[in-house]
């Protein structure tokens, strides 16, 4: 398998444009999360799913950020719209089961930079 | 507020020393905590999960230790390689799928 896969791996847009990343998981892993790292906050957790269906959204910024998983292969986390401040590397991940015990997977990354 | 530190911030180290360091986080509402290695401009990957107190694992040259009761772990580097140097990230897991992240320990091992 070819791992997480994430595009694009790095973005520069304009504040107040439309941001898209994307995110395609290991084959076969139910669960998927999007992270952001930055270097005052780290690494958070801003939502996961199971099977395609958002379980925990609350660590979404705010309004302007949306993810959603119209299939087992494919996710999106999108900014409408974007403000410098979003500038950060977001990490999608993967996993097989729910356990506090299992690994996720992560991707390469897409490092965002909003001008 | 769940926390979790990471302590050095960052260390740097000769080649051929071993080193350690912390992961502290809350004692109460435990599930599991990851290690995880992360190199610049790479992805984080999975070093360890331990999910009983003393909990001992070991890959190779780097093992971890863990106590649930005081809330810490340990991660150790036996004879520091240059390839070591990256970030060491803990993640601490409560029941569910609640996880935090501590800020990383960012280790140098110079030749």
């Amino acid at each position: 398998d070819a791992g997480v896969i994430q595009s694009p791996r790095h973005e520069v847009t304009e504040m107040g444009q439309e941001v898209t990343l994307r995110c395609k998981p290991i084959s076969g892993h139910d669960y998927l999360f999007w992270y952001r790292q930055t270097m005052m906050r780290g690494l958070e957790l801003l939502i996961y799913f199971n099977n395609n269906v958002p379980i925990d959204d609350s660590g979404m910024p705010e309004d302007r950020f949306s993810a959603k998983m119209p299939n087992a292969s494919f996710s999106t986390l999108k900014i409408q719209p974007s403000e410098p401040r979003d500038s950060a590397v977001y990490f999608c991940a993967s996993s097989l089961l729910a356990g506090g015990g299992e690994t996720q997977y992560f991707g390469p990354g897409t490092r965002l930079l909003v001008l | 507020i769940l926390n979790v530190e990471q302590s050095p911030q960052s260390l740097h180290v000769q080649e051929g020393d071993s080193t350690n360091f912390t992961c502290s986080f809350p004692s109460s509402n435990f599930y599991a905590l990851h290690w995880y290695r992360w190199e610049t401009a790479k992805s984080p990957e999975a070093l360890f999960v331990m999910t009983l107190n003393g909990d001992e694992k070991k890959k190779g040259r780097i093992s971890a230790t863990l106590n649930t009761k005081e809330g810490y772990s340990y991660l150790y580097i036996k004879g520091s390689q240059p390839e070591d140097s990256a970030t060491y990230l803990c993640a601490f897991k409560t029941g569910g799928f609640k996880t935090i992240f501590g800020a990383g320990t960012r280790l140098f091992v110079k030749a």
